[in-house]
């Protein structure tokens, strides 16, 4: 099974700063990682696929990075709904999804 | 819109079964793959398996071999996710969610349905 692992487990930002997040990978994925976002209460929202595409509606500001074994998502200039828990999750094979333990992102 | 809406909350004791159901609308249904995915409180994401709802054919994870089983109904554009055997380790949030095409991500995910599992 692949793991991910995800860095730093908490990243304490203000509005307006960048945030730059890792997910690295025990063993190459390919480009077959995707990034979301969680809320309190709330089911995970897709950010990015395929390690650089942006899904449907989601703002400019979310790019991600990588391939084979280390990724990137960066929030260029953090607005306050940004702040919530990222979760790397890959896809290597059809029997085998496994996510990051993933990043709090918290107002500094 | 495209949404999936799954069924309400449940308290089972140990050792019972739950059946969780996830109704699609807005899409599709046969087109995408449902993929289920739970949340223990305060923990992270944990992938349970996968099912192709033209076809029925299903995959599951390693640790719910034996113990979960996908189905669907397609005459109402519904999946649904049995566990049994449960324990308490098993209470979490159950999540169904949508495959991307390509099935790399989940697109669309339901509201989640908490699940109790306590004596």
């Amino acid at each position: 099974e692949i793991v991910l692992t995800q860095s730093p487990a908490t990243l304490s930002l203000s509005p307006g700063e960048r945030a730059t997040l890792s997910c690295r990978a025990s063993q190459s994925v390919s480009s077959y990682l995707a990034w979301y976002q969680q809320k309190p209460g709330q089911a995970p929202r897709l950010l990015i696929y395929d390690a650089s595409n942006r899904a449907t509606g989601i703002p400019a500001r979310f790019s991600g990075s990588g391939s084979g074994t280390d990724f990137t998502l960066t929030i260029s200039s953090l607005e306050p709904e940004d702040f919530a828990v990222y979760y790397c999750q890959q896809r290597s094979n059809w029997l085998s999804i496994t996510f990051g333990q993933g990043t709090r992102l918290e107002i500094k | 819109q495209v949404q999936l809406v799954q069924s309400g909350a449940e308290v089972k004791k140990p050792g019972a079964s739950v059946k969780v159901s996830c109704k699609a609308s807005g899409y599709t249904f046969t087109s995408y793959d449902i993929n289920w995915v739970r949340q223990a409180t305060g923990q992270g994401l944990e992938w349970m398996g996968w099912m192709n709802p033209n076809s029925g054919n299903t995959g599951y994870a390693q640790k719910f071999q034996g113990r979960v089983t996908m189905t669907r109904n397609t005459s109402i554009s519904t999946a649904y996710m049995e566990l049994s055997s449960l324990r308490s380790e098993d209470t979490a949030v159950y999540y169904c969610a949508r495959g991307r095409a390509t099935g790399d991500a989940f697109d669309i995910w339901g509201q989640g349905t908490m699940v109790t599992v306590s004596s």
